[in-house]
């Protein structure tokens, strides 16, 4: 069965410092999302991406956030300068219509952990 | 925009018992509900969903219950076995036009043997 994946499983940097989390969507899917999860806390939506366009974010996706599909398999987050609150488990999903109902495939997720 | 609330936090059963989890939502508009079992390691996995206008859904030992009216609805697991013990998240989509799931804070189930 297709699975979403994400490298690095885990993450650890240094506050400041560049951090991509990278994820391979469902090869036919055309929607891409983020999500995060601080520990102890409800799983939060951070982006949408489709046709190589950000469709829409959240209050958390900052200019500190950026996402890119480098080529026809990636899909990355970018966290330019890493805050201690950053720290979280974050996952990749995808969804091959996004229409109401779409099923959105999770990856396994990265925990991150800003020092 | 949308808030789901999500009770309980914890859920201890007994093999073959039932265990019902229950959310709450904010937004009038949300029309599409699904559920997510996520384990150890894993990222959260779809077991059921239900739409706006649908009441009621089962699929084997699993059914989801819609109240439009109140903004809630509820997770019914019947004959629960160890393997379903695992954080369930419930989710609540808005007419956006995107995607844009909105969980709750997780309910972890545990069934012992």
């Amino acid at each position: 069965e297709p699975e979403v994946t994400q490298t690095p499983s885990h993450q650890v940097t240094q506050m400041g410092q560049e951090v991509i989390l990278r994820c391979v969507p469902i090869s036919n899917h055309l929607y891409f999302y983020w999500y995060r999860q601080i520990l102890g806390q409800k799983v939060e939506f951070l982006v949408s991406f489709y046709n190589n366009e950000i469709s829409e974010k959240s209050e958390i996706f900052d200019d500190q956030f950026s996402v890119e599909r480098p080529d026809g398999s990636n899909f990355t987050l970018k966290i330019r300068s890493t805050k201690l609150e950053d720290s979280a488990m974050y996952f990749c999903a995808s969804g091959d219509s996004g229409e109401i109902g779409e099923t959105q495939y999770f990856g396994p997720g990265t925990r991150l952990l800003v020092l | 925009g949308e808030n789901v609330e999500q009770h309980p936090s914890t859920l201890s059963v007994q093999e073959g018992d039932s265990a019902v989890i229950k959310c709450t939502y904010s937004d009038s508009a949300s029309n599409y509900f699904p559920w997510y079992k996520q384990e150890l390691g894993k990222g959260p996995q779809l077991i059921i969903d239900i739409r706006s206008n649908v009441g009621e859904k089962k699929d084997q030992r699993i059914a989801v219950t819609l109240n439009k009216t109140a903004k809630h609805f509820s997770l019914h697991i019947t004959e629960t076995q160890p393997e379903d013990s695992a954080v369930y998240f419930c989710a609540a989509i808005a007419n956006t036009g995107f995607q844009k799931l909105v969980f709750g804070t997780g309910t972890r189930l545990l069934v012992s043997p």
